[in-house]
């Protein structure tokens, strides 16, 4: 069965780190690039960070630049995002999302998304 | 940074009429434009990629349109699992890759 199943999500006070997991199945994985996406409570979506295919670049969104990590197992077919310093403007619903590839670089499968939320 | 502007913010409906959205680049996106579908509790999912060309099991009521920086979703006859969110977003110039805000689409 083709999909991504999330994981990880939860609340976390502000300042502190969480790392979320995304477990890919039914696809070979290690031949796409893949991406995080979020939603906050009211707005719309947002992208987040994306991995090369064989995790040598990494791209960031400028508000978690230098805070968040995206990284890869292709062995393990999973994907992560490491977030430290997490401020309450970070609670959202995390999607991982695989690149449809072929050099077209948008998102042709989803998760059903983690929650996180920041909050004292 | 390409932004991208959907409207309207909600349209409202009737089972089987059409509906309308259209969304709009600060500038040109060539084709490189895509449609997705929220529906709460789901999986984002790909409804349109390269501005027309549907995805896989995507139905044939489903449509888009457009090129350079203006682009339309039709919808030609509202059936009730397609009462949603929906946004686009292009790829053509990264990073960042950028959505519109959204248009929901509510019964009327």
């Amino acid at each position: 069965q083709v999909q991504l199943v999330e994981s990880g999500g939860g609340v976390v006070q502000p300042g502190r780190s969480l790392r979320l997991s995304c477990a890919a199945s039914g696809f070979a994985f290690s031949n796409f690039a893949m991406h995080w996406v979020r939603q906050a409570p009211g707005r719309g979506l947002e992208w987040v960070a994306t991995i090369w295919y064989d995790g040598d670049t990494q791209y960031y969104a400028g508000s978690v630049k230098g805070r968040f990590t995206i990284s890869r197992d292709n062995s393990r077919k999973m994907l992560s995002l490491h977030m430290n310093s997490l401020r309450d403007d970070d609670t959202a619903l995390y999607y991982c999302a695989k690149d449809f590839g072929h050099s077209d670089y948008f998102f042709d499968l989803w998760g059903q998304g983690a929650l996180v939320t920041v909050s004292s | 940074e390409i932004v991208m502007t959907q409207s309207p913010a909600t349209l409202s409906v009737s089972p089987g009429e059409r509906a309308t959205l259209s969304c709009r680049a600060s500038q040109t996106v060539s084709s490189n434009l895509a449609w997705y579908q929220l529906k709460p509790g789901q999986a984002p999912r790909l409804l349109i990629y390269g501005v027309s060309t549907r995805a896989t099991g995507i139905p044939a009521r489903f449509s888009g349109s457009g090129s350079g920086t203006d682009f339309t979703l039709t919808i030609s006859s509202l059936q009730s699992e397609d009462f949603a969110v929906y946004y686009c977003q292009q790829y053509n110039k990264w990073p960042p890759w950028t959505f519109g805000q959204g248009t929901k689409v509510e019964i009327k």
